[in-house]
């Protein structure tokens, strides 16, 4: 079965910190990608990562898929009371449209 | 572009009744992927359908059943629910691509409690 860890678990952090969330696996993905949810929706896609190595910045965040595709992580710098939600990172098996989704990180900023 | 929408968003049944939750996906998306999230097992695969078609299934007993029109939007099922069922069941459509770049996007959910 594979598994898609994230750590942590939880996280509180005030305003203007930066923070990184790691999403880490023993099987290798063809694509994956990182979601924040927020109470009562569903996840918003942030972004998705496909080359080995490659960082991605939107913002104030930035992705990075590892070398291996099994890992990823997620740094926010100046975190934001608006930053504030479950992220999720999520994998594709190659060759599938199914994706394997992760723990979950849930985050809360406070001003 | 409108987004994906789910019908109900709120449900409560009865422990042993049936339901069905719809999703119409976002115009011109042809795959429609279901999930079930819960506090305890967090976001689990259901099924993903395209062209009518179920293309990949999840671990879910044969209680849980889906389907799709030819007009994308899909449907899925649960028969003689149980307290477990109770859960946020998310649809997600994926707009065409190669299988390396398949991106989800997710609807609001509908939220079932079973009592």
């Amino acid at each position: 079965t594979q598994l898609l860890e994230q750590s942590p678990q939880f996280l509180s952090i005030q305003e203007g910190e930066n923070l990184t969330v790691y999403c880490n696996s023993s099987s290798v993905f063809s694509s994956l990608q990182w979601y924040r949810q927020e109470p009562g929706e569903g996840p918003v896609l942030l972004v998705t990562v496909v080359t080995g190595g490659e960082v991605k910045k939107l913002k104030r965040l930035t992705f990075q898929f590892g070398d291996a595709r099994k890992d990823s992580s997620l740094h926010i710098t100046a975190a934001q009371p608006g930053d504030t939600g479950l992220y999720l990172c999520a994998g594709l098996t190659s060759g599938t449209y199914k994706y394997i989704f992760g723990t979950g990180t849930r985050l809360k900023v406070l001003a | 572009k409108a987004g994906v929408t789910q019908t109900p968003r709120y449900l409560i049944k009865t422990r042993g009744q049936q339901v069905t939750l719809s999703c119409s996906p976002i115009s011109g998306h042809r795959s429609v992927s279901w999930y079930q999230q819960t506090p305890g097992q967090g976001l689990q695969f259901l099924f993903e359908y395209f062209s009518e078609t179920q293309r990949n299934k999840g671990n879910f007993p044969g209680r849980f059943s889906g389907r799709q029109f030819s007009n994308s939007r899909s449907e899925m099922n649960v028969s003689t629910l149980e307290l477990g069922d109770s859960a946020l069941y998310l649809c997600a459509s994926s707009p065409p691509g190669t299988s390396g770049t398949y991106e989800q996007y997710f609807g609001p959910g509908t939220r079932l409690t079973v009592t």
